[in-house]
């Protein structure tokens, strides 16, 4: 079966410093992979999609950046992080066949102060 | 640009009863549309989809109506039971390679005992 990994679940970070959020998938081969964010109050907001290694599509223009270093590894970064960067942060992925289904992981809860 | 809008924020229901949640879209060129469930600090689940072609799609005691003349689309839920209380997201996607998807702003239900 497939399962979605996301760390760290919580992180609390100053103004200014770097992020990296990872997301690993298992149990499956090229999906496709998401990076949304759930402001506080607010709805999903999707971030970036990959389709494969190394291909990525910005869905807004941000602070923040991704990678696909791998299959199954999409990355989440900032150099310099804002205050109103802070969010809840959801990994998804798709087998990217005929489906829209997407399944999400635990998520990241980032705090900057 | 909110191309996905559920309107309401939240929706108080007793339990047993029906609770009906409501989604109005702009791009007529979705392929799907989705609900997904949402407990706090976790990530969405799937809950059920319709295809464009479709104008219901029922699983269990959940059922997605889709209105394409009115792009609106409706999730009933019958009976309604206390661990449906949740953030409910209505989705839409449409084929561009990934399967890109667009969130509303999500409907809180509180189904009371």
């Amino acid at each position: 079966s497939q399962t979605i990994h996301q760390w760290p679940a919580t992180l609390v970070q100053p103004v200014g410093s770097p992020l990296s959020l990872e997301c690993t998938v298992e149990g499956t081969s090229n999906p496709n992979l998401y990076w949304y964010r759930q402001a506080a109050g607010r709805g999903l907001q999707l971030l970036f999609y990959s389709v494969g290694i190394g291909q990525i599509s910005s869905e807004v223009p941000q602070n923040l950046s991704a990678s696909r270093p791998q299959d199954r590894q999409f990355i989440l970064s900032s150099k310099k992080l804002l205050l109103s960067d802070s969010g809840f942060y959801l990994c998804a992925w798709n087998p990217g066949l005929r489906t829209d289904t997407q399944y999400f992981g635990p998520g990241t809860r980032l705090t900057v102060l | 640009d909110q191309q996905v809008k559920q309107n309401s924020p939240s929706l108080s229901v007793q339990e047993g009863r029906i609770s009906i949640l409501n989604c109005d879209y702009t791009n007529s060129m979705f392929d799907y549309f989705l609900w997904y469930k949402k407990y706090p600090a976790e990530g969405p689940t799937f809950l059920i989809s319709i295809s464009s072609i479709k104008d219901k799609n029922e699983d269990g005691r959940f059922t997605v109506f889709l209105n394409k003349s009115a792009k609106h689309l409706s999730l009933h839920i019958v009976p309604s039971q206390p661990g449906d209380s949740a953030v409910y997201f209505c989705a839409a996607s449409k084929n561009t390679g990934g399967f890109k998807t667009i969130f509303g702003a999500g409907t809180r239900l509180f189904v009371k005992a």
